[in-house]
Order: structure tokens, then C-alpha cells, then sequence
């Protein structure tokens, strides 16, 4: 079975600091790897997503890069925060063709 | 750029009662769509996915889907307590299932 663990589970940092969250995913070789931010209360939006190893398209950037240094794991990261940037990070894996998602436990994060 | 409305913002309904959520896409490429639920302070499960015209039923919960108004529907009954939670609608289209846009969001409350 597929297993995806995102980390850390929660951050409080300070605006203008560096940020790196994490994503590693077991069991699924080659899997298409996301990553979404979601507002306090609100919705979905898409980041990022990689097919392969060293290849990231940016889908919003929101002042965030994301990096694929191996086939199980996407990192998301910025050198300086902004209090925009604050919410709960979402990593994912595509089960089928048609694209249905399924979420690691997410991080969230404070910036204040 | 596709946009995924949801209707209503907010619904209250009783224990026992139906719930009907609505959502429509603006990009008429989309081929897919699903129904996630999350729980609060927890990440998005996927609840239903319907790809045809039609109608599919599991449990208390049937999808509807019209492919030529791009309106798809979940239809929750004998509402429990425990379905509490907000629902976001999800579409993609076949030519890049990468790009997957959530809608707005619908928070049901069931009161018991």
C-alpha cells in the first residue's frame, strides 16, 4: 500500500525567514507528485506538480519553488516568508489516469 | 483560466435530512470530476468521482453528472453528524489531468 508523509506537521515562523516543507512518498514507483495551499477555510490551490525526477512545473508561484531531488520526495520552499504565506500545505500522488489525488496529512503554517 | 464554482457556501441541514450540494465548471474541456470531503484540521479524502452522464449511488451518497451544462451534483441523505465537513468539487480535464482545480467549497453542518 501507498504511504505519503509530509513534514513538519506544523511551523510557527517569522516573515522575511526561510521555509522548507517536505513530502516523501512509499510503495508507488515513478508517482506524479503535487503540491496545493489552502487558506484557513478555504480552498484548493495548486502549486506544483512534478512527473519525474529533477522536473517541477510551476502552476501558481505565490513567491514558493519546488524541487524534486529524488522519486519519492517533493520539497516546497521560499528563502523569505510572507504573512500570505501562512495556511496548510498539501502534498499529493495521482492514483489513476483521470488524475484522482490522494493527500499526505498536510503542514501548516503560521507566519507571523 | 478554469474556474470551479460551488453552491451553496454554506448549508445547515438536520440529522436525518438531505443535503445537495451543487458545482459547476467554466472550462469545457473538463472530462473528470470528484467530491472530497475534509474534516476539520485534516486533509481532503476523495468521497465520489463521476466521469459519465448519469447518476452513480454508493451508500447514502449519489453523484449526478450533466456533461453538457458541466454541472455536477452530491446528494448526501440520512445526514449524520459525522458528515459535518467541508466538501470541495474537483475537475480535470483528459488532455492534462495534472492540472486539477478545486472549487470553492461547500460547508455542511448536520445538527443533531
Amino acid at each position: 500500500a501507498q504511504t505519503i508523509h509530509q513534514w513538519p506537521v506544523a511551523e510557527i515562523k517569522a516573515v522575511g525567514s526561510p521555509l522548507s516543507l517536505g513530502c516523501t512518498i512509499k510503495g508507488k514507483s515513478s508517482p506524479n507528485l503535487y503540491w496545493y495551499w489552502q487558506a484557513t477555510g478555504g480552498t484548493l490551490q495548486q502549486l506544483f506538480y512534478s512527473i519525474t525526477v529533477g522536473q517541477v512545473e510551476s502552476v501558481v508561484q505565490l513567491n514558493l519553488s519546488a524541487s524534486r531531488p529524488k522519486d519519492d520526495q517533493f520539497i516546497l520552499s521560499t528563502e523569505k516568508l510572507l504573512l500570505s504565506h501562512s495556511g496548510f500545505y498539501l502534498c499529493a500522488w495521482t492514483g489513476a489516469n483521470t488524475g484522482q489525488l490522494y493527500f499526505g496529512e498536510g503542514s501548516k503554517l503560521t507566519v507571523l | 483560466q478554469q474556474k470551479v464554482q460551488q453552491s451553496p457556501e454554506s448549508l445547515i441541514v438536520p440529522e436525518g435530512g438531505m443535503a445537495s450540494l451543487n458545482c459547476t465548471s467554466s472550462d469545457r474541456n473538463v472530462d473528470y470530476f470528484w467530491w472530497y470531503r475534509q474534516h476539520s484540521g485534516k486533509s481532503p479524502k476523495m468521497l465520489m468521482s463521476i466521469f459519465s452522464n448519469g447518476e452513480k449511488e454508493e451508500g447514502r451518497f449519489t453523484v449526478h453528472l450533466n456533461k453538457a451544462s458541466l454541472h455536477t451534483s452530491l446528494h448526501i441523505r440520512d445526514s449524520q453528524p459525522s458528515d459535518s465537513a467541508l466538501y470541495l468539487c474537483a475537475a480535470s480535464g483528459s488532455s492534462n489531468t495534472n492540472k486539477v482545480v478545486f472549487g470553492t467549497g461547500t460547508r455542511l453542518q448536520v445538527l443533531p
